[in-house]
C-alpha cells in the first residue's frame, strides 16, 4: 500500500522499559507529524520534522520523549522510562509538503500500554 | 492558544436522519479548518476541508461552512447511513508563521442505527 504505515500496531510493555515506535511515511512526503491520542480524547500535537530537521518539538510531554528522522524518511518515536501515563495512541501523519492545501495522511498509530 | 470545541457525543441517530455536529474554535491567526474521521479499527481520514471564511467543504454528502463571523464549522449531513458510524473530529490549522501541526477537538462519536 502507498499510505502512512506504523509499527508496531500494539505494543505492551512495563513501567520503566523503553520503547521505540516506528513511522514510514508516503514516499516524497516532505512533512512528517507525531501526535498523541488519549483514550476518548482527540490527537494532540507532539512534533514535526520537514525532511531530516526536526522543527518543531514544542509537544513534546517530557524530556523522556525523542524523535528523529535521520535521513529524511523513516521517523522513530523513542519514550524512556515509560509511565503509566505514556499509555496512548501514537499517530504518525506525513504530509508532500507544508503548504496550506496539503492534507496531513494518518498512518492506523500504535496504541501503546504501560503496565 | 488556538483551541476547538467540539458538541460532546455520543450520538445516535436512526438512518436517514439528518445529522449536525457543532464545531467551534478559537484561533489567533487566520486557520484553515478541517473534518476528520475515523472508522473503527481504522486512522483518521481526511473528510472536508475549508481554507478561507464562507468557503464551503463537502464529501461524501457530508458539508461543513466556514464562518469566520461565528468561529464555526458546523459538519452537516442531509441523510445518515449506517456505515458513516464512526469518530468525527474537527480541527484547525493556522496558516501562517511557523506552525504546521493541526489541533484537534476532543473528536464526536457517531452511531446510526438501521
Amino acid at each position: 500500500g502507498a499510505g502512512v504505515s506504523q509499527s508496531p500496531r500494539y505494543k505492551v510493555a512495563k513501567r520503566g522499559q523503553d520503547v521505540a515506535l516506528r513511522c514510514d511515511p508516503i514516499s516524497g512526503h516532505v512533512s512528517l507529524f507525531w501526535y498523541q491520542q488519549a483514550l476518548g480524547q482527540g490527537p494532540e500535537f507532539l512534533t514535526y520534522f520537514q525532511n531530516e530537521a526536526q522543527l518543531d518539538k514544542s509537544g513534546l510531554p517530557s524530556d523522556r520523549f525523542f524523535a528523529e528522522r535521520p535521513e529524511g524518511s523513516v521517523s522513530t518515536l523513542k519514550i524512556q522510562r515509560t509511565q503509566q501515563e505514556d499509555s496512548a495512541v501514537y499517530l504518525c501523519a506525513s504530509s508532500l509538503w507544508t503548504g496550506e492545501n496539503q492534507p496531513q495522511h494518518f498512518g492506523d498509530g500504535t496504541r501503546l500500554s504501560i503496565l | 492558544g488556538d483551541s476547538v470545541t467540539q458538541m460532546e457525543g455520543p450520538v445516535t441517530l436512526s438512518e436517514e436522519a439528518f445529522l449536525t455536529i457543532n464545531c467551534t474554535y478559537t484561533a489567533t491567526g487566520y486557520p484553515s479548518l478541517f473534518w476528520y474521521v475515523q472508522y473503527p479499527g481504522e486512522g483518521l481520514q481526511l473528510l472536508l476541508k475549508a481554507t478561507k471564511a464562507d468557503d464551503k467543504g463537502s464529501n461524501k454528502g457530508f458539508e461543513a461552512t466556514y464562518r469566520k463571523e461565528t468561529t464555526s464549522f458546523h459538519l452537516e449531513k442531509g441523510s445518515v447511513q449506517v456505515s458513516d458510524s464512526a469518530v468525527y473530529f474537527c480541527a484547525l490549522r493556522i496558516s501562517s508563521g511557523s506552525a504546521r501541526q493541526l489541533t484537534f477537538g476532543s473528536g464526536t462519536q457517531l452511531t446510526v442505527l438501521p
